[in-house]
């Protein structure tokens, strides 16, 4: 199984600044990799798919990049809805795995 | 719009049975394979499985053997079959488009006695 470690699992930020968040894979899975948002007691909501590619009405703050072992996110501004939690799920060889998650908290 | 609505969940004793319905609106499952992903209280997201147009199936190691995805594509409907359900199946769980591009609102089940 691929186990995807994410970091850190938790950090602590100001409004409008730039963060990022990492995912290693303990193998290659190429590009496929989402980065997910989720705050508390919704739906999961994809922000990046294929590693780098901005999900549809995301604003562009948020960005993807790298693949094989390991890729980022980057929020380049934060802004006060950001502050939730992110996951990684890479779905290039199964069983699919999630990241730990990163919770983003409010310095 | 793409739309997916769970139900089926509740409240099971170990041991139990569950199916989880999926009702798919805005794309057709015969289309798009389709997932099931979980949160247990207090952690992460764990994906459990996936089914493919064609009809192959992909479970996660914690449920193999004890869960059955399947797909109607009469009803355009998305089934998760719970078997043998112990008190780590609590959680809530989503359905969702293909690797995760949309998501329900989640259904709860609870294994407690």
């Amino acid at each position: 199984d691929i186990q995807m470690t994410q970091s850190p699992p938790s950090l602590s930020a100001s409004v409008g600044d730039r963060v990022t968040i990492t995912c290693r894979a303990s193998q290659g899975i190429r590009n496929a990799l989402g980065w997910f948002q989720h705050k508390p007691g919704t739906a999961p909501n994809r922000l990046i798919y294929n590693a780098s590619s901005l999900q549809s009405g995301v604003p562009s703050r948020f960005s993807g990049s790298g693949s094989g072992t390991e890729v980022t996110l980057t929020i380049s501004s934060l802004q006060p809805e950001d502050f939730v939690t992110y996951y990684c799920l890479q779905h290039n060889s199964y069983p699919w795995t999630f990241g730990q998650g990163t919770k983003v908290e409010i310095k | 719009e793409v739309q997916l609505v769970e139900s089926g969940g509740g409240l099971i004793q170990p041991g139990g049975s569950l199916r989880l319905s999926c009702a798919v609106s805005g794309i057709s499952v015969s289309t798009y394979h389709m997932s099931w992903v979980r949160q247990a209280p207090g952690k992460g997201l764990e994906w459990v499985s996936v089914i493919y147009s064609g009809g192959s199936t992909y479970y996660a190691d914690s449920v193999k053997g004890r869960f059955t995805i399947s797909s109607d594509t009469v009803t355009n409907t998305l089934y998760l079959e719970l078997n043998s359900l112990r008190v780590e199946d609590t959680a809530v769980y989503y359905c969702a488009r293909g690797a995760a591009g949309d998501w329900g609102q989640g259904t709860l089940v609870t294994v407690s006695s």
